[in-house]
This record gives structure tokens, C-alpha cells and sequence, in this order.
């Protein structure tokens, strides 16, 4: 069993559609992180966060840390965020990385 | 800042060759680490260094591999022999203390 585990694997949605993605992991971490890979390959690290709730224009990231699961929220998608998300977790000083999300929003 | 600089950004090499992939982490960040990244695989941690010291080199997947970090500001990973199966993309990242990691553009190494 992967310590990271993301759902769903493959995502496609209509411009304008909320959209949700989730990150479960099976050991006690310190943080945890998304991060945005393009068709280009860049990755960007979106969010770091231990606790609660961050935002950062359309995206918001949740974590529960007592059920050990996270969830990256894109409002009002657009095509350009068509990408592949990926959650890491740090345990203890390294990241661990989900498989990744794969999304593909459309006109 | 020009953030993490990697190089060669794309390296086509025979099985065999000596590969040496570099990377200039953003100044003033004191941890660095080297992922590849596979199809089969996804992203993988192979080493990271903290204040130029190695921490955990266990991603290493053998000792044809090998990683230096002589100063704050340069890093190596070496592969050699090189083979097929090294074929991969390979991303260098930096961060400061338990902020979030800024990645490098990656090396794409392809070993025929």
C-alpha cells in the first residue's frame, strides 16, 4: 500500500465546474504539500500546510490531520489549470509523493 | 532570483557514458534535493543535503549513482555507467528550513 494515496487518478471537468481532489497518507507527518506539474513539466509548489485551511485565489487546500486526509478545491476551473496535481507529505524530513491527479479542464 | 538552475536541461547519452547533471539551488536556501521522476515510478526522492551535508542518501538506487554538494550554491548528481533504465526526468529543489521546496526546471536524461 502507497503511503500517499490521491483520488481521482484522472479528472476532467467543464470550464466553470467546482473541482476536488483528494490526498489520503497512512503515516504522521509534518506537512504535507500540492504541487502543479504542467504539460511543460515545471512543478510548482502550490500549497504547505499542517493544519486547517489555506487559499490562494481559486485554489483552497484543506487538511485533517486526525483523519489524515487533505483536499485541493479549484473554483470556477479554467482551462489553464489543466494539469497534474500532485500531494507529498513530509515524513519525517523528506517528501513522499502521491501518484499524482491528472486534470483536464475543457471550453 | 532566478530561482533553482539546472543543467543541462536535456541530455542524450549511449549506455555506458558518465552523465553528470548540475544544479544551482536559490541562494540563501540551506537544504537541497535531487528527485527523478518515471512514468512507472513518478516523483522519487534520491538524496537530500542539508547545509551542504548529505542526510539521506537511501533513494539512491545504486552506487552508480552518486551526489556532491561542495558549497551552498552547487550540486552534482553523477551516473556512471549510465544506463537505459536511468532514462527519466531529474528535478533538483531547494528550500529554507521547513518552508515549501522550489523546484528546478529538471534534466530530461535519455541513455540509448
Amino acid at each position: 500500500k502507497n503511503e500517499v494515496e490521491q483520488s481521482p487518478q484522472n479528472l476532467t471537468a467543464q470550464e466553470g465546474e467546482f473541482i476536488t481532489i483528494n490526498c489520503s497518507y497512512s503515516v504522521g507527518i509534518s506537512a504535507l504539500h500540492w504541487l502543479q506539474q504542467h504539460p511543460g513539466g515545471g512543478i510548482v509548489s502550490l500549497f504547505m500546510l499542517s493544519s486547517g485551511k489555506k487559499k490562494h485565489g481559486r485554489l483552497i487546500a484543506t487538511i485533517n490531520i486526525q483523519e489524515k486526509h487533505s483536499s485541493l478545491h479549484i473554483t470556477a476551473s479554467h482551462p489553464r489549470d489543466s494539469a497534474v496535481y500532485i500531494c507529498a507529505v513530509r515524513y519525517p524530513d523528506k517528501l513522499i509523493f502521491g501518484t499524482g491527479t491528472r486534470l483536464q479542464v475543457f471550453p | 532570483d532566478a530561482g533553482v538552475i539546472q543543467s543541462p536541461r536535456h541530455e542524450v547519452t549511449e549506455m555506458g557514458q558518465e552523465v553528470t547533471l548540475r544544479c544551482k539551488p536559490i541562494s540563501g536556501h540551506n537544504s537541497l534535493f535531487w528527485y527523478r521522476q518515471t512514468m512507472m515510478r513518478g516523483l522519487e526522492l534520491l538524496i537530500y543535503f542539508n547545509n551542504n551535508v548529505p542526510i539521506d542518501d537511501s533513494g539512491m538506487p545504486e552506487d552508480r549513482f552518486s551526489a556532491k554538494m561542495p558549497n551552498a550554491s552547487f550540486s552534482t548528481l553523477k551516473i556512471q555507467p549510465s544506463e537505459p533504465r536511468d532514462s527519466a526526468v531529474y528535478f533538483c529543489a531547494s528550500t529554507l528550513g521547513a518552508y515549501g521546496q522550489y523546484f528546478g526546471p529538471g534534466t530530461r536524461l535519455t541513455v540509448t
